[in-house]
């Protein structure tokens, strides 16, 4: 199993200004995963990140606006910049870990939620 | 397009009831099928998965679903509701190797 922690678990943020969120993983994983949860819907894979790579960002998300840093195996931060009020969800770190009880098991971490005023 | 579909965004059900969260998967999603529960203010944890060696799949906390390729379903299903069960429940398919995508969600409520 993975236990993830996430900082901060809520923030209450100015328009245009940007919020980093960490997260850490008690064990090295390869890769870690960043969703966004908007209010009142399911969860949306932002990006892939790799460590000592460029992260994958998925339709629709640019590396302009949630630039993501992976600087080792159990590390990673996602940061909201430029924040206007579409921004406000839940953001939630995720990695995968293989073997155990049901095989591959993705984890996460507990959010963020982010509202922009 | 790959996707899953869950049937009703808010179940009701009261305690000791039968609960049952549909979820449908388009035909072309590969046999690989997951479902989440997030408690209030929670992260996501895994209830079960399908990965094509058993049709039926027993989960945690007494969830069980069961895979119907004739339906293209993978229902998620408790004998008796508890009031600890409520929360959002998502069904989910691995897209690739390790991409998650989520349904839209179901928000179970418990009834005393």
């Amino acid at each position: 199993s993975a236990v993830i922690s996430q900082k901060p678990s809520r923030d209450i943020c100015q328009r245009g200004t940007s919020l980093t969120i960490q997260c850490q993983v008690d064990s090295q994983v390869t890769m870690m995963f960043w969703y966004r949860q908007q209010p009142g819907q399911s969860l949306t894979l932002i990006a892939t990140a790799n460590q000592g790579s460029e992260a994958t960002y998925e339709s629709g998300f640019v590396i302009d606006k949630f630039p993501i840093s992976r600087p080792n195996l159990t590390f990673s931060t996602l940061t909201v910049s430029n924040m206007s009020p579409e921004d406000s969800s839940i953001y939630l770190c995720s990695v995968e870990i293989l073997g155990g009880p049901v095989g591959t098991e993705a984890f996460f971490g507990q959010g963020t939620r982010l509202t922009v005023v | 397009a790959q996707s899953v579909t869950q049937l009703g965004s808010h179940v009701s059900v009261s305690e000791g009831a039968l609960v049952l969260l549909r979820c449908n998967y388009s035909s072309s999603v590969p046999p690989y099928l997951f479902w989440y529960v997030q408690y209030p203010n929670q992260g996501l944890q895994l209830l079960l998965k399908y990965t094509s060696a058993a049709t039926l799949v027993k989960g945690i906390n007494g969830f069980e679903a069961e895979f119907k390729k004739s339906e293209t379903s993978f229902h998620l299903t408790k004998p008796s509701a508890h009031m600890s069960d409520a929360a959002e429940y998502f069904c989910a398919f691995l897209q690739g190797a390790q991409k998650l995508v989520f349904g839209q969600g179901t928000r179970l409520t418990i009834n005393p």
